[in-house]
């Protein structure tokens, strides 16, 4: 079944605690991209990596690191995680180019305290 | 600035109505549109994506239009039933290596 995967699903952790959340796809999708998810802002983007070892930032990069190191993975990195970073967060990724569908993960919500 | 935004933000419709759900935009210079149903606990489902040179594209009881021009974008859903319930988005590309995303109408299907 064509997806992507995020984990954890869930997670509460403490202010100044590195985390980090994986995302996977098995479509062979050379785009991914990261989003948080706000009451009343609507669907962010964080980062978005166009290849492997290519990446760059969204509307919203500050607090947060991510890689692409294999095409599949994406993991998305809270090196010091702070109160305001308390979101909802998505995965998404697509073929490369101006005219496919983006699959979105499952979803992360991640609070810190 | 290049904007996307769904009025209302919620809607109840006794089941067995059709009903629209309306998106606009600020850019009519789009790659495509997609239409997406959330969950609550879930993630997000793709619905149906159309292409800047398409007018509509259909999936069983759902019909999205797209008129450039205008800026505007409908969801049409037909014989709403209850688990239809749902919180609908609306997300363009602008060609700015994102999806610029409305904030959603809230759909609530009555029995």
């Amino acid at each position: 079944e064509a997806q992507v995967t995020q984990n954890p699903r869930y997670l509460i952790t403490v202010t100044g605690k590195k985390l980090t959340v994986t995302c996977s796809q098995n479509m062979n999708h050379e785009y991914m991209s990261w989003y948080r998810q706000d009451p009343g802002l609507g669907l962010r983007q964080i980062y978005y990596s166009m290849n492997v070892e290519v990446t760059d930032k969204g509307d919203v990069p500050e607090g947060y690191k991510v890689s692409r190191k294999e095409k599949r993975n994406f993991p998305l990195i809270l090196e010091s995680p702070s109160p305001n970073q308390t979101s909802l967060y998505f995965c998404a990724s697509s073929f490369a180019g101006r005219f496919t569908e983006a699959f979105f993960g499952q979803g992360t919500r991640l609070t810190v305290v | 600035k290049q904007e996307v935004t769904q009025i209302p933000a919620a809607l109840s419709v006794p089941e067995g109505e059709n009903l629209v759900l309306n998106c606009s935009f600020t850019d009519s210079a789009i790659y495509n549109l997609q239409w997406f149903r959330q969950d609550p606990g879930k993630g997000l489902t793709s619905l149906l994506l159309i292409q800047s040179s398409q007018r509509e594209q259909t999936s069983g009881r759902l019909n999205a239009s797209l008129d450039k021009s205008s800026g505007r974008s409908t969801l049409y859903i037909a014989a709403s039933q209850p688990g239809d319930s749902a919180t609908y988005l609306c997300a363009v590309d602008f060609g700015n290596e994102k999806l610029t995303f409305g904030t959603g109408t809230r759909l609530t299907i009555i029995p």
